[in-house]
């Protein structure tokens, strides 16, 4: 069974320009969760999309915004770039068969450098 | 953002030898996963863990879901250099979701 893949692995952006990522989960996960790392922060969460639906949601500007095709392949999108988003984006899906039940699986992740 | 408090931020530790590190919260979590990062990669899960006072292994790995569930611990036994990485607890709790918080990570090294 294929993991989960990101594209792509790398991106080089300069400040104010826009981004787009994409995450292909394991076949048969409908529920991808993005996450943001950096050295200073750690690994923090951005967003859950399931069945083409934002679910959560964490604590991060509204420039960074998702969404979920029919498919449960997922995008995310930061507008307007600015340094401190400079980090590795991580994307995880998960069968979510519960609250509980939610072993969370992770890609290779896309680092993002803004110049 | 929240982390979890996670002990020994880094440890060196000699090949053959038996690794403990812990993770605590201040919140009451109902899964507690542990997960290995490798530079460039993103984080492989480890062990899951889905009941206060649950020990469960794999392979060389113990991992224990604390009584009070806000607390977990991972053993690896007998070390070997390829245990290298840092390693990250992560809890789910109730009402949230999807929505992990991860610890702050302990970078495991291995000498020969």
């Amino acid at each position: 069974k294929a993991g989960v893949t990101q594209t792509p692995r790398y991106l080089i952006k300069t400040r104010g320009q826009q981004v787009t990522l994409s995450c292909s989960p394991i076949s048969g996960h409908r529920s991808v969760s993005w996450y943001q790392q950096t050295p200073g922060q750690g690994l923090q969460f951005l967003f859950e999309y399931f069945s083409e639906t934002q679910r959560n949601k964490g604590n991060f500007p509204g420039r960074f915004s998702g969404r979920q095709f029919s498919n449960s392949r997922s995008e995310m999108n930061v507008s307007t770039l600015e340094l401190g988003d400079s980090a590795l984006y991580l994307c995880a899906s998960s069968l979510r068969v519960s609250e509980t039940y939610n072993e969370q699986f992770f890609g290779p992740g896309t680092r993002l450098t803004v110049l | 953002g929240q982390q979890l408090n996670q002990s020994p931020q880094s440890m060196f530790i000699q090949e053959g030898e038996d690794v403990s590190m812990n993770c605590t919260s201040s919140s009451i979590f109902n899964t507690w996963l542990w997960y290995k990062q490798d530079p460039g990669e993103g984080p492989v899960l480890l062990i899951a863990l889905y009941k206060a006072g649950e020990l469960t292994s794999n392979g060389r790995l113990t991992a224990q879901f604390g009584i009070t569930r806000k607390d977990s611990f991972l053993n690896i036994s007998a070390s070997i250099p390829s245990d290298v990485g840092i390693y990250f607890c992560a809890g789910l709790g109730t009402g949230t979701a999807s929505k992990l918080t991860f610890g702050t990570g302990t970078r495991l090294q291995v000498t020969l």
